[in-house]
């Protein structure tokens, strides 16, 4: 069955980075984009940006435009996303999503807790 | 790119219906049938209901439908139940090759 698995939860000072991973299984990891969501505490879903797997294309929201960085890894079917210059305002859950083919989101991982802290 | 307008909460007595519309411009919701529609319970990952304006994933009951018209479209939970009781988010493609997410809405079933 497909799965996205997600690292752990991280505490960031700001000004810091953070690399949030995602495993995926269960289908061929060149085939689908992953795309990247975010959701601050009681706000709505935010979309960040996504990645091509299978030829490294990304395209990444203007609001993160300089800050963010996403990456595949074929040979481990691991995708990554880098947010740097972190602030407060970036705490937050940050999902990674399969993209498929007719622009949805049908797998989700479970979601991976950034607290940007002083 | 602004957030697609959803009502913050919608409310119905279950065996309801309801419909929570999403609204956005020609450059989105308008301009492509690729609006998506997800469920999130307090503390999970949002789940799939509806793609492609209308249609439903395998396992999502048929109580769920959408549409569209327009730059609006729109999500109805037939024969509302406890468990419907959830944050739903629509999401739509967009013509600079990004996607947006709308407000959210909460439903509440009374």
């Amino acid at each position: 069955q497909v799965q996205l698995v997600q690292s752990g939860a991280e505490v960031k000072k700001p000004g810091a980075s953070v690399k949030v991973s995602c495993k995926a299984s269960g289908y061929t990891f060149t085939t689908y984009n992953v795309h990247w969501v975010r959701q601050a505490p009681g706000q709505r879903l935010e979309w960040m940006g996504w990645i091509s797997v299978g030829n490294g294309n990304t395209k990444y929201s203007q609001k993160f435009q300089g800050r963010l960085t996403i990456t595949g890894d074929t040979s481990a079917t691991t995708a990554y996303m880098e947010l740097s210059s972190l602030i407060f305002e970036d705490t937050a859950v940050y999902y990674c999503a399969r993209g498929a083919i007719t622009a949805h989101y049908d797998y989700w991982g479970q979601g991976t807790l950034v607290t940007v802290s002083s | 790119q602004s957030a697609l307008t959803q009502p913050a909460s919608v409310s119905g007595s279950p065996g309801q219906s309801i419909t929570i519309s999403c609204t956005g411009a020609s450059s989105d919701v308008g301009g492509y049938n690729y609006v998506s529609w997800y469920q999130q319970h307090p503390g999970k990952a949002p789940k799939l209901m509806i793609y492609d304006v209308t249609n439903r994933p395998s396992g999502v009951s048929n109580r769920f439908s959408g549409s569209k018209s327009g730059n609006t479209a729109s999500l109805t939970i037939s024969g509302l139940q406890a468990e419907d009781e959830a944050d739903y988010y629509c999401c739509s493609y967009t013509s600079s090759t990004a996607y947006v997410f709308g407000t959210g809405t909460k439903v509440t079933a009374l």
